[in-house]
């Protein structure tokens, strides 16, 4: 199975801030990988879909970049509602794998 | 509007076994393709299960290889999740997602409310 490994695991961070997850898979992936976003207690939301393409209602202060092995979401400048955990998921093949996640928290 | 409600979680004893379902409206349940996720309390996500449209082609984790089965009932609009065998660590919260179009099987654009699986003696 593909692995995915993402970075970091948490970071604190202010409202205003340029925040920037990695995810780096084991082998190419072309485009296949998707951001989501979960809040406490709650379904994770799709952000971003092949690597690059904003989901529909997705603020545009959110962004993703990346081809191959490395991946990158971005986000241009945190919001009170951006606090949550982020996660990648390769969807090249089968078995679909996740990152391990990535809580951002309140500096 | 798609809807997908989970339903038949529990606590089951270890090498026990469970089906969890998810009811789905709102859409042509038959021409999509439905998968199951999993996150285990505290923990990150797990894929577990994709099956494609109409009884198609089925797909697993490696943790859950030869004791689970994903299956569908078209006419009831129904996806189904078998757990046998069931492990500690197979306690989670099973959610049903599916992608936004019919010829995609992945990218996850609506989610159940997920349902709690706990296994313990």
């Amino acid at each position: 199975a593909i692995q995915m490994t993402q970075s970091p695991s948490s970071l604190s961070a202010s409202v205003g801030d340029r925040v920037t997850i990695t995810c780096r898979a084991s082998q190419d992936i072309r485009n296949d990988l998707g951001w989501y976003q979960q809040k406490p207690g709650k379904a994770p939301k799709l952000l971003i879909y092949a690597a690059s393409t904003l989901q529909s209602g997705v603020p545009s202060r959110f962004s993703g970049s990346g081809s191959g092995t490395d991946f990158t979401l971005t986000i241009s400048s945190l919001q009170p509602e951006d606090f949550a955990t982020y996660y990648c998921l390769q969807d090249y093949n089968f078995p679909q794998t996740f990152g391990q996640g990535t809580k951002v928290e309140i500096k | 509007e798609v809807q997908l409600l989970e339903s038949g979680g529990g606590l089951v004893q270890p090498g026990g076994s469970l089906r969890v379902s998810c009811a789905a409206s709102g859409f042509t349940f038959s021409s999509h393709a439905m998968s199951w996720v999993r996150q285990a309390p505290g923990k990150g996500l797990e894929w577990v299960s994709a099956i494609r449209g109409s009884g198609g082609s089925t797909y697993y984790a490696d943790s859950v290889k030869g004791r689970f089965t994903i299956s569908r009932d078209d006419s009831r609009n129904t996806l189904y999740l078998q757990m046998n065998n069931l492990r500690a660590e197979d306690t989670a919260v099973y959610y049903c997602a599916k992608p936004q179009s019919p010829t995609t099987v992945t990218t996850f654009v609506y989610w159940g409310q997920g349902t709690l699986v706990t296994v313990s003696s």
